[in-house]
């Protein structure tokens, strides 16, 4: 199953307005990051926020984690036509001994129009 | 090359043949991972690496799939016996020990 849902499952906004993107997951984890994905091929990496950690800023990026929650959210902030693509959650939780297994969501479709 | 590579890019196969897929990760990298993703879906995880500790095959769906990893560098996933189900883009990235994750362009199986 997966560990990490987010919500909205479909976003669709103009171009400059904000995008926000939520991620709840289940059990502790040791971090959580943020990917993005175009064209259903390689994920690119955006963002870590470790589980210590409540904010992080990168660019046009905000990312928050609420541990008591078990919640995360992605801003994006003056949204571009570019920005359009299907973003995830991962998170990263420790398996067992030296095992550690990041598992992902099913993702955020964001459209940006122009 | 300075990133992960994957091979083939595209895989067309019959139904009930066997298949492997290459992955050649990061230099240095002590991580891999295999992902399955199927059109419009999130990642399914398969099979985890790090260093030289046992995998963590908690992913693979049936005992048709396996994996490894020679000399902790190169991977090979194997699907045998393929069937329809199988078809998806696989995906495969490295990292260090709980870092981000480079992923490859995946392996796109179609299962006629």
């Amino acid at each position: 199953s997966q560990q990490g849902e987010e919500d909205p499952q479909a976003l669709s906004i103009q171009e400059g307005e904000n995008a926000t993107m939520n991620c709840s997951y289940k059990t502790s984890i040791n971090n959580l990051q943020w990917y993005r994905q175009n064209s259903g091929r390689g994920l690119v990496h955006l963002i870590l926020i470790r589980s210590n950690e409540r904010e992080k800023h990168s660019g046009r990026l905000r990312v928050t984690l609420d541990t008591s929650k078990k919640s995360s959210s992605l801003l994006i902030t003056a949204s571009r036509a570019a920005d359009t693509a299907s973003y995830f959650c991962a998170t990263g939780l420790n398996s067992g001994g030296s095992n550690y297994k990041l598992t992902f969501g099913k993702g955020t479709l964001l459209t940006v129009n122009p | 090359g300075a990133g992960v590579s994957q091979s083939p890019s595209n895989k067309v196969t019959e139904k009930g043949k066997d298949v492997e897929l290459r992955c050649d990760p990061i230099s240095g990298h002590t991580a891999l991972y295999w992902y399955r993703q199927s059109l419009g879906q999130g990642l399914e995880f398969l099979i985890y690496f790090q260093g030289n500790s046992a995998p963590d095959k908690s992913g693979l769906p049936s005992d048709r799939f396996s994996a490894e990893r020679t000399g902790g560098s190169v991977s090979t996933l194997t699907i045998q016996r393929t069937q329809q189900e199988d078809s998806a883009v696989y995906l495969c990235a490295s990292s260090w020990d709980r870092g981000e994750l480079f992923f490859g362009e995946g392996s796109r199986l179609t299962v006629l």
